[in-house]
């Protein structure tokens, strides 16, 4: 039971270039999200998922793009990177099931946009 | 709007106690969570609130007034591995149940 996986852990990117994060969960949750973290401002919600075939948009959505194709993994892709993406991006996954500690955090994916 | 406000930072002394305040003003609350995160690490639960009062787990303690819109974390008996970030946050009660966090408290502890 690995939990919430990242794919990859670091990327430096050159302004215009494109990517993909992935993120993966092994817990069968319905819920997942996509974070970005800069000092100072805690974590902001980009997008999230609250089931397979399903997308929203969160507090900070321009730039990226999502898929939930599979339940397991949520992807967040930047079509044309800029520097201001520089970020710690963290997903989270949550079980419908409740209770109060079912957000499960991934170890992050550190970018650079150069 | 979403808004919450906790200190930047905060020291204090190994064996000591801390209390880190938080404030929030959110438009719908379901509830309120208290996250550690170590430097370079994602963020690990810590304690939830839904009704006002305290909770408490072994040395870390929460408290809630959904009235006053505030919330403390207390850390008692202080060790050098609680030398992290705090981050305070409020789920909301809208589609996604999403999350909404405070920019986080750095606390250092001291010999």
């Amino acid at each position: 039971n690995a939990g919430v996986t990242q794919t990859p852990k670091f990327r430096v990117l050159k302004t215009g270039q494109s990517m993909t994060l992935l993120c993966a969960q092994d817990m069968n949750h319905e819920y997942m999200y996509w974070y970005r973290q800069d000092p100072g401002m805690g974590l902001r919600l980009i997008h999230y998922s609250v089931g397979e075939g399903t997308t929203a948009k969160g507090e900070v959505p321009d730039g990226y793009n999502v898929s939930r194709l599979k339940k397991q993994n949520f992807l967040l892709g930047l079509e044309s990177a800029a520097p201001s993406q520089t970020s710690v991006y963290f997903c989270a996954s949550r079980s419908l099931a409740g209770g109060p500690d079912t957000q499960y955090f991934g170890p992050g994916t550190r970018l650079t946009v150069l | 709007g979403q808004n919450i406000d906790q200190p930047t930072e905060m020291t204090a002394t190994e064996g000591a106690i801390v209390q880190i305040n938080c404030t929030y003003q959110t438009s719908g609350f379901n509830g309120l969570f208290w996250y550690q995160q170590h430097a370079g690490e994602a963020p690990t639960f810590l304690s939830y609130n839904v009704l006002d009062g305290l909770e408490e787990k072994g040395r870390f303690s929460s408290f809630l007034s959904r009235s006053k819109g505030y919330s403390y974390l207390l850390l008692k008996e202080l060790q050098m591995k609680d030398s992290a970030s705090y981050l305070c946050a409020v789920i909301l009660r809208d589609y996604g149940q999403n999350f909404v966090f405070g920019p986080g408290t750095r606390l250092s502890v001291l010999p």
